[in-house]
């Protein structure tokens, strides 16, 4: 089955920092992405969507200058953390849709965020 | 935004018991989706069904759709220990898939 490969799996960060994740489609090309955000034992907050060599569309609410999001190739996408602070503390989710099979969605594994 | 709203928020029952778990949303769909989610891991795709489709079945899954209802239900039989996860039904519509706060279900052995 297809494969979506998320790294890190757990970054921990300072004030002020940023931090880049990444979402590989390992075994397809991933004509749209999506980045989703989730704090514990709550629901995955769509955070943008992202399709391959045009700009991101965001969620209302998530400020664009704040989680930059590239998708450079039909098989990665990055998501920026910049500037980071203590609430932006999660756990972020990339998913992936394969260009042929284009409703299912593959999931990464995941990225503990932890801001100090 | 958030769209699907799945009930019980937790269920716990034993070993070669069934769950059901459900799901409502408010809006039109294209399709609706289950996943299942370990603890701190990504969400796995488990079943698709569309918005033209009453009932699909997967293995031990049963999922139906009542659009009329905006509601979904999904039913494991025969639940093993290893069901225990979070589920979350996942509404299509614009391209997109959001989800609801999802079900934790616990199988006791």
């Amino acid at each position: 089955g297809a494969v979506v490969s998320q790294h890190p799996s757990r970054v921990i960060c300072k004030s002020g920092t940023s931090v880049k994740i990444e979402c590989r489609s390992l075994d397809f090309q991933a004509t749209t992405m999506f980045w989703y955000r989730q704090f514990p034992k709550q629901s995955l907050m769509l955070m943008a969507t992202s399709n391959e060599g045009s700009k991101a569309t965001y969620e209302q609410g998530v400020e664009k200058d704040k989680f930059l999001i590239n998708h450079a190739s039909l098989t990665l996408s990055t998501l920026t953390v910049t500037s980071a602070h203590p609430e932006d503390s999660s756990f972020y989710i990339c998913s992936a849709r394969e260009r042929t099979i284009n409703e299912k969605l593959f999931f990464g594994s995941g990225t503990q965020l932890s801001v100090l | 935004s958030q769209q699907g709203e799945e009930d019980p928020q937790a269920l716990s029952i034993q070993e070669g018991e069934n769950a059901t778990m459900n799901c409502s949303y408010k809006t039109s769909i294209n399709n609706l989706q289950w996943y299942r989610q370990n603890s701190g891991r990504g969400l796995v795709h488990l079943i698709l069904i569309r918005s033209n489709e009453r009932e699909k079945h997967s293995g031990r899954l049963r999922v139906t759709l009542d659009t009329s209802k905006k509601s979904s239900s999904l039913l494991i039989t025969a639940s093993r220990a290893a069901d225990t996860a979070s589920y979350f039904c996942g509404t299509g519509a614009n391209s997109k898939l959001t989800f609801g706060k999802g079900i934790t279900l616990s199988v006791r052995p």
